[in-house]
């Protein structure tokens, strides 16, 4: 068990391109969160899947976002067009979904920190 | 909407001594409440977390109270150690299956 991992750790772009971020989970979590961290602030939630299923989305996920989990593995969230107030950390998260419905433990990767500039 | 707050913002304590970090919640349909801890560059990383069916837990020197009643859970580290300084977070079980997370808490441990 290796952790959850997210490429690339670092991301400097500029206003406008588009930029596509990885997350791998823990293996067998079937659950995957994408978060996102400004300075300061704690993190806020953007979507989740459950296998490859996207369940739940964020009012903060603009249509400039788009997450997928294809084979239920790993993740990728993309983001077009770039701006500025798009410049935080995006955090990944995996769990392993409880049959009894109660909240699961979620661990993060170590995060990916994009810059716009 | 659903909403953590988490006090204080900052705390600073002496080696040994004892930090208390506290935080409130909205929803009183949360019942779990995990702790991070978040070093400079890195992920936050679980140290302890509580479901609402208990009142309190213990790992070593970290322990956790909650009163749901109150809507209040808080963090006790005892016996400081200069690598506990950290930023601290709370977070509160959300109805989208996502934790709502609280501002954080920077802590300094001075030896």
């Amino acid at each position: 068990d290796t952790g959850v991992s997210q490429d690339p750790r670092h991301k400097i772009t500029k206003r406008g391109q588009n930029v596509t971020f990885r997350c791998d989970p823990i293996s067998e979590h079937n659950r995957l969160y994408w978060y996102r961290q400004t300075l300061g602030q704690g993190p806020e939630f953007l979507t989740y899947f459950q296998n490859e299923a996207q369940l739940e989305k964020s009012r903060l996920l603009s249509d400039r976002f788009s997450a997928e989990r294809p084979k239920g593995s790993f993740s990728t969230l993309e983001i077009q067009r770039t701006e500025q107030g798009d410049s935080a950390m995006y955090l990944c998260a995996s769990s392993l979904a409880l049959q009894s419905g109660a909240q699961e433990t979620q661990y993060f990767g170590p995060g990916t920190r994009l810059l716009v500039l | 909407g659903e909403n953590v707050e988490q006090h204080p913002s900052t705390l600073s304590v002496q080696e040994g001594d004892s930090a208390v970090i506290k935080c409130t919640y909205s929803d009183s349909a949360s019942n779990y409440f995990p702790w991070y801890k978040q070093e400079l560059g890195k992920g936050p990383q679980l140290i302890i977390d509580i479901r609402s069916n208990v009142g309190e837990k213990k790992d070593q020197r970290i322990a956790v109270t909650l009163n749901k009643t109150a809507k209040h859970f808080s963090l006790h580290i005892t016996e400081t150690q200069p690598e506990d300084s950290a930023v601290y977070f709370c977070a509160a079980g959300g109805s989208q299956g996502n934790l709502i997370f609280g501002k954080g808490t920077k802590l300094s441990v001075k030896p």
